[in-house]
């Protein structure tokens, strides 16, 4: 129980473009939902926190503007980032909280995101 | 604020041998404490956590954790290891009753020789 998936898995895009990942709450409801970075070789950073039918949660520092979050109902949220530029290349990792255990992150394989 | 450090970066063991990862948290009071291990270009995957009680928790995969309240820490063991447990291993931290923000550990990279 408790799996999360995202999609796509990887993504290379052209600047200036725009990317969707979807993350997904297959077998629970997910009230809230999770965005990380993660750079090479360091931690996650948390970017935001969204709840199913309100406004994401951004964190210090990260552009709602290029960073759009949705969580439309308790299963997706999907993270759009609006003309991508090369920095914005990364490994993008969420995670969802819902029962069972609410008090636990399950998080999702992951998406690489390249930009050109 | 609450904070974990991981003072190993890298950590090299045998196949068979035991194995110990550090974890130190700084909070003002007991927090919730998870162990996530990461395989590489996956996402995190939950070892296992500790809220209350029993303070050595038992996880998947034959690990291990104990807290120690005396000494801020969350170390995680596992008794024999696997080549397959060669992978990246995150200590976090979050709020009791309020885990929207996990505070995550820079990682321990484990890499297990034959």
């Amino acid at each position: 129980g408790a799996v999360v998936s995202q999609h796509p898995s990887r993504v290379i895009c052209k600047s200036g473009t725009s990317v969707k990942i979807e993350c997904r709450s297959l077998d629970f409801q997910a009230t809230t939902m999770f965005w990380y970075r993660q750079f090479p070789k360091q931690s996650l950073m948390l970017m935001a926190t969204s709840n199913e039918g309100s406004k994401a949660t951004y964190e210090q520092g990260v552009e709602k503007d290029k960073f759009l979050i949705n969580h439309a109902s308790l299963t997706l949220s999907t993270l759009t980032v609006t003309s991508a530029h090369p920095e914005d290349s990364s490994f993008y990792i969420c995670s969802a909280r819902g029962t069972p255990g609410k008090e636990t992150q399950y998080f999702g394989p992951g998406t690489r995101l390249l930009v050109l | 604020a609450q904070s974990v450090t991981q003072p190993d970066i890298h950590i090299t063991v045998s196949e068979g041998a035991s194995l110990e990862l550090r974890c130190n948290y700084s909070y003002g009071a007991t927090p919730y404490l998870f162990w996530y291990v990461q395989s590489p270009g996956q996402g995190l995957q939950l070892l296992l956590k500790y809220f209350s009680g029993d303070t050595l928790v038992q996880g998947i995969k034959g690990f291990e954790a104990e807290f120690k309240r005396s000494q801020s820490s969350f170390n995680l063991r596992k008794p024999s290891v696997h080549w397959s447990d060669a992978a990246e291993y995150f200590c976090a931290v979050g709020v009791p009753y309020n885990t929207d923000k996990l505070i995550f550990g820079t990682g321990t990279r484990l890499q297990v020789f034959p």
